[in-house]
């Protein structure tokens, strides 16, 4: 039982490259959350799906595309980087939205420069 | 608008005991969270509160007050692996998590 997987770990990108953060959980939760964390910030919303072939807009979405073709992968595009979209990209996963615990992935550190 | 707030850092010994507060402004409440998160990593779930009163959880306890939109995370008997930031994130009415900035608790000898 892997949990939330993500890659890549580390990705630099140049402005206006296109890249896929891929996000795959192992536990059969029909609830996917992507999150960014800014240095000093707290955790931003940018895409969420409560099951195969549902998302729905965050907070911040502008900039990033999803879907949800699977009951396990959830993965998150950008499609022109910026130098905003720095940051660390989290994946999360829960059963029910009123669960109590929300898995996390490990991280993707991107910097676009 | 929503809004957590929570101390940006602070210090304390080893051995001893920190309280890390957190106030909270949301549409609607559905319960109050800790996670811990170590430098490079991702958080992880620490407690959860959605009625008033005091959870403890070994060396970790997690206090709310609905009425004033408060919590606190005390911790006891710091050990240097306590060294990690502490966000507070609280639930709206929606299910969306409001997260806080983090608290960077730094533990010395």
């Amino acid at each position: 039982n892997a949990g939330v997987t993500q890659t890549p770990k580390f990705r630099i990108l140049k402005i206006g490259q296109s890249m896929t953060l891929q996000c795959t959980q192992d536990m059969n939760h029909n609830y996917m959350y992507w999150y960014r964390q800014d240095p000093g910030m707290g955790l931003k919303l940018i895409y969420y799906s409560v099951g195969a072939g549902i998302t729905d807009k965050g907070e911040v979405p502008n900039g990033y595309n999803v879907s949800r073709s699977t009951t396990e992968d959830f993965p998150l595009r950008l499609e022109l980087a910026a130098p905003s979209q720095t940051s660390v990209y989290f994946c999360a996963s829960s059963s029910t939205p009123e669960s109590a615990f929300l898995y996390f992935g490990p991280g993707t550190r991107l910097t676009v420069l | 608008g929503q809004n957590i707030d929570q101390p940006t850092e602070m210090t304390a010994t080893e051995g001893a005991i920190v309280q890390i507060n957190c106030t909270y402004q949301t549409s609607g409440f559905n319960g109050l969270f800790w996670y811990q998160q170590h430098a490079g990593e991702a958080p992880t779930f620490l407690s959860y509160n959605v009625l008033d009163g005091l959870e403890e959880k070994g060396r970790f306890s997690s206090f709310l007050s609905r009425s004033k939109g408060y919590s606190y995370l005390l911790l006891k008997e710091l050990q240097m692996k306590d060294s990690a930031s502490y966000l507070c994130a609280a639930r709206d009415s929606n299910y969306q998590l409001i997260w806080g900035a983090g608290t960077k608790l730094i533990i010395k000898p």
